[in-house]
């Protein structure tokens, strides 16, 4: 059963701070992986997503690295800013599962000024 | 386009009531999800839909729980009679079979709250 873990939890940092937030999972036999962005009481807006071949993706201040063999993908946050307050979730789809994307239970990220 | 879209927005029932939630899958997605995210957890599905037929539903409480999805386009998930428990954020995805590599996309989601 594969299962999807986020660390930290929790995370507050100053706005400039460039940061980094950990996923792992336990089989590394995936399609793909999915990072999600979720505000308080909303549904969630995909920020990134990588192939199982691919290794990384970048949209703007975000970088999602995906090593594959060790069951890790971080997301890099540069300059971060208020506005990123959210909670951040991983989730992957594995062959199998019949496309079912399975969740970490997130950070949740405070930028303060 | 539209993107996933999900109503309501926001239901407030009394327990022992019933009540459904609608969601409208991006055009051309043949695969949809119901999804139950608790407070401070990640979601987690509830059924799966390929076109019409539903194709993973091992974790929908069948006892109160049912969904449909007429013509494999719209669908509908419902609860009756609703539990305090059942309290949470309800969310629909799609997704196309032919293209898994493509990844979920999302509604806002419906939050529920059973009084």
């Amino acid at each position: 059963k594969q299962e999807v873990t986020q660390i930290p939890a929790a995370l507050s940092v100053p706005e400039g701070e460039n940061l980094v937030l950990n996923c792992s999972f336990t089989d590394s036999a995936i399609y793909n992986l999915q990072w999600f962005r979720q505000d308080p009481g909303k549904g969630l807006t995909s920020l990134l997503l990588i192939q199982s071949s691919q290794r990384e993706q970048t949209s703007g201040r975000l970088n999602a690295s995906l090593d594959k063999s060790s069951g890790r993908s971080t997301l890099y946050i540069a300059a971060s800013q208020p506005g990123d307050s959210a909670t951040y979730l991983c989730a992957v789809i594995a062959p199998g599962g019949g496309n079912k994307l399975t969740f970490g239970t997130g950070t949740q990220l405070k930028v303060e000024l | 386009e539209a993107g996933v879209v999900q109503s309501p927005r926001y239901k407030i029932i009394e327990k022992k009531q019933p009540v459904a939630f609608w969601c409208n899958p991006i055009s051309g997605h043949n695969t949809l999800y119901w999804y139950r995210q608790n407070l401070g957890q990640g979601p987690e599905l509830l059924i799966r839909y390929e076109n019409e037929e539903a194709v993973d539903d091992s974790q929908l409480p069948k006892d109160r729980f049912s969904a449909e999805r007429l013509k494999g386009v719209d669908s509908t998930l419902k609860i009756q009679p609703a539990e305090l428990g059942d309290s949470a954020v309800y969310l629909c995805a799609s997704s196309s079979l032919t293209s898994p590599g493509d990844g979920y996309t999302f509604g806002s989601g419906t939050r529920l709250t059973v009084v």
